[in-house]
């Protein structure tokens, strides 16, 4: 069965400074790598996904497949980016849904 | 555009009560899912639907059942509840079983059981 480790309960960082959000996985076959965010109040909403290779609120992530690894990265956190972040994992060809990890709460204080 | 809509949105029950919690989406999606989230565990799947009369279990199922008579809606019921079930419960929906990864995601209903 697929796995999704996310090691920190809780992160707190400085307005500024690098933020790094580990996510680790176990999947047997070619997964599919998300992050999504839940603001104070708002619902969990998607924020990238590994196949875009894209940039969202200053966020990235790379697909490490030797490391089985997904961290969220930005290099100058900011106060809004307070939030909890799920990393999540999608079979290939998967109906099921996603697999969730346990979420890290960022901090990021002023 | 309401998306996804979650009833109720807080409901407090004794062990052993029954009760339906009701999700309703207007994107016309064929996935829907239950999730529970509980402190420290993340986002677990009860169950799943991939189209109107079809449903499966997840990761967590025992002690729910689930229904979905139209395709906007998608029913998860607690026939007797246990404080083990105290949660809180998302529902989500998806074009085609999540193919680019976005589940749309409702409120949140929050459950106590005493």
């Amino acid at each position: 069965a697929q796995r999704v480790t996310q090691p920190e309960k809780l992160l707190s960082v400085f307005k500024g400074a690098p933020v790094e959000l580990k996510c680790n996985y176990s999947y047997s076959g070619s997964p599919e790598l998300f992050w999504y965010v839940q603001y104070s109040r708002q619902r969990l909403q998607l924020l990238l996904r590994h196949i875009s290779r894209e940039s969202i609120k200053g966020f990235t992530a790379d697909l490490n497949k030797g490391e089985t690894s997904f961290h969220l990265k930005k290099p100058f956190a900011q106060e809004e980016d307070s939030a909890m972040y799920y990393c999540a994992l999608r079979k290939l060809g998967g109906a099921d849904g996603l697999t969730f990890g346990k979420g890290t709460h960022l901090i990021i204080q002023p | 555009n309401a998306g996804v809509t979650q009833t109720p949105k807080f409901r407090v029950l004794k062990t052993g009560q029954s009760m339906t919690l009701l999700c309703a989406q207007d994107m016309n999606h064929e996935y829907m899912y239950w999730y529970r989230q509980d402190p420290g565990m993340g986002l677990r799947l009860i169950h799943y639907s991939v189209g109107e009369g079809t449903t499966a279990k997840g990761e967590v199922p025992d002690g729910y059942n689930v229904s979905r008579l139209k395709k906007q809606n998608f029913l998860l019921g607690l026939e007797s509840a246990a404080p083990s079930q105290t949660s809180v419960y998302f529902c989500a929906s998806s074009y085609e079983g999540a193919r680019t990864g976005e589940l749309f995601f409702g409120e949140g209903s929050r459950l106590t059981v005493l």
